[in-house]
């Protein structure tokens, strides 16, 4: 599976869209961006992913450059219960036994 | 929204002793896994498991270490002879048949191993 890069930490104002960026300049056709989010020692929480098409869900929009060799998680309207790291992760889709490899991810902090 | 169920939250267990951390993976999910993550580390993944048997596992995924599906609804890890090294969050993920389905993950049991 190809690398992610990350920044380690980032923060955002309650309210404020959290834009939450990762570089993964290696990744192949028949790989997945996906993201996934862990609030404190919690499970890792599935947010979004996507191929190369934007894509939205309840939670978040995920961005993929033209040439996928980046992307943008987006929160419209950050929370603080939103404190949490955020790991972008790129998988290979072709069966779905393929490992999730977590890097360190990046630590959003939502202020008051 | 269905979820991954997994017990004990948290499980204390004196070295050299065995222990079996249990999993009930999202009901149509047919792949399941285990990951484990060191306090204050990475995520990292243990094993992944279909049609009843082991389809990858890692490094870490050595011989103490054995998973079972003893029925249609639990999925199990077994820790033979437990090290002080193996306190930890383990997790357990499943997913469903498409290639591209996101991996769901229960919130984990803490193994403390003194």
């Amino acid at each position: 599976d190809a690398k992610t890069t990350q920044p380690p930490s980032m923060d955002c104002a309650e309210g404020r869209a959290a834009n939450l960026p990762c570089n993964h300049s290696t990744i192949s056709g028949n790989e997945y961006v996906y993201w996934y989010r862990q609030i404190h020692s919690q499970g890792p929480q599935y947010i979004i992913h996507g191929l190369k098409n934007n894509e939205t869900n309840e939670m978040a929009s995920l961005i993929i450059t033209e040439d996928r060799k980046s992307s943008t998680l987006i929160l419209p309207h950050a929370t603080l219960r939103d404190t949490a790291v955020y790991y972008c992760i790129v998988r290979v889709a072709t069966g779905a036994n393929s490992k999730l490899t977590f890097g360190k991810g990046i630590t959003l902090s939502v202020r008051p | 929204e269905p979820e991954v169920t997994q017990t004990p939250s948290h499980q204390v267990t004196q070295m050299g002793q065995e222990v079996i951390l249990r999993c009930v993976p999202i009901s149509n999910h047919l792949y399941f896994y285990w990951y484990r993550q060191i306090l204050g580390q990475k995520v990292e993944f243990l094993v992944s498991f279909y049609n009843n048997e082991i389809s990858e596992k890692s490094e870490i995924f050595d011989d103490q270490f054995s998973v079972e599906r003893p029925d249609g609804s639990n999925f199990t890890l077994k820790i033979r002879s437990t090290k002080l090294e193996d306190s930890a969050m383990y997790f357990c993920a499943s997913t469903g048949e498409l290639g591209n389905q996101p991996q769901h993950f229960g919130d984990g049991t803490r193994l403390s191993i003194l």
